[in-house]
């Protein structure tokens, strides 16, 4: 298996510009996480799916963050309008529903 | 609120020796434990676990103990190899009704040849 992919692996956006993250689960894995890292807050999740059903997005940091899952292997994270403080590495992580979660290899995120 | 603690933001052992990561948590609920593995550039991977019926695990150089009382998980790796050169996150989880993990903020470690 290809493994969860991200897309873009990186972004350089101006304030104020709409940002969208991609995400390819694991083929099968009906869980899929959204994680932001930071050197402050260290990997913090923001959502989560089950079978493409948001589950918990208590996470979200705020109105301009939308996630959605329209089919069991694609999920976007959006941001608008972006701004300098949503620099980070954002992952997806994927899992049957057994405890290890598998990630993505990331998108950094700039925001100028 | 962090819920789960790694005061530790970097550690350095001399290859060979033993290291030893540590991490606090503050739920009572959380009754799963996990370290994961990052490198520059990859996505975290997951290293080894610990359920809360249990006060050690073992694998291979990898060793993580689990000390209910106080609330308090550490990961030994003996001996230590440059290749184990990585930030470790150390996570938890309340497995009853969510697959939600809470991570700490990692800790870098470098092993020095």
């Amino acid at each position: 298996d290809a493994g969860v992919i991200q897309s873009p692996r990186h972004e350089v956006t101006e304030m104020g510009q709409e940002v969208t993250l991609r995400c390819k689960p694991i083929s099968g894995h009906d869980y899929l996480f959204w994680y932001r890292q930071t050197m402050m807050r260290g990997l913090e999740l923001l959502i989560y799916f089950n079978n493409n059903v948001p589950i918990d997005d208590s996470g979200m940091p705020e109105d301009r963050f939308s996630a959605k899952m329209p089919n069991a292997s694609f999920s976007t994270l959006k941001i608008q309008p972006s701004e300098p403080r949503d620099s980070a590495v954002y992952f997806c992580a994927s899992t049957s529903g057994i405890n290890t979660q598998y990630f993505g290899p990331g998108t950094r995120l700039t925001v100028l | 609120d962090q819920q789960v603690k790694q005061n530790s933001p970097s550690l350095s052992v001399q290859e060979g020796r033993i290291s030893i990561l540590n991490c606090d948590y503050t739920n009572s609920m959380f009754d799963y434990f996990l370290w994961y593995k990052k490198y520059p550039a990859e996505g975290p991977t997951f290293l080894i676990s610990i359920s809360s019926i249990k006060d050690k695990n073992e694998d291979g150089r990898f060793t993580v103990f689990l000390n209910k009382s106080a609330k308090h998980l550490s990961l030994h790796i003996v001996p230590s190899q440059p290749g184990d050169s990585a930030v470790y996150f150390c996570a938890a989880s309340a497995r009853v009704g969510t697959y939600k993990y809470i991570f700490g903020t990692g800790t870098r470690l470098k092993v020095l040849a």
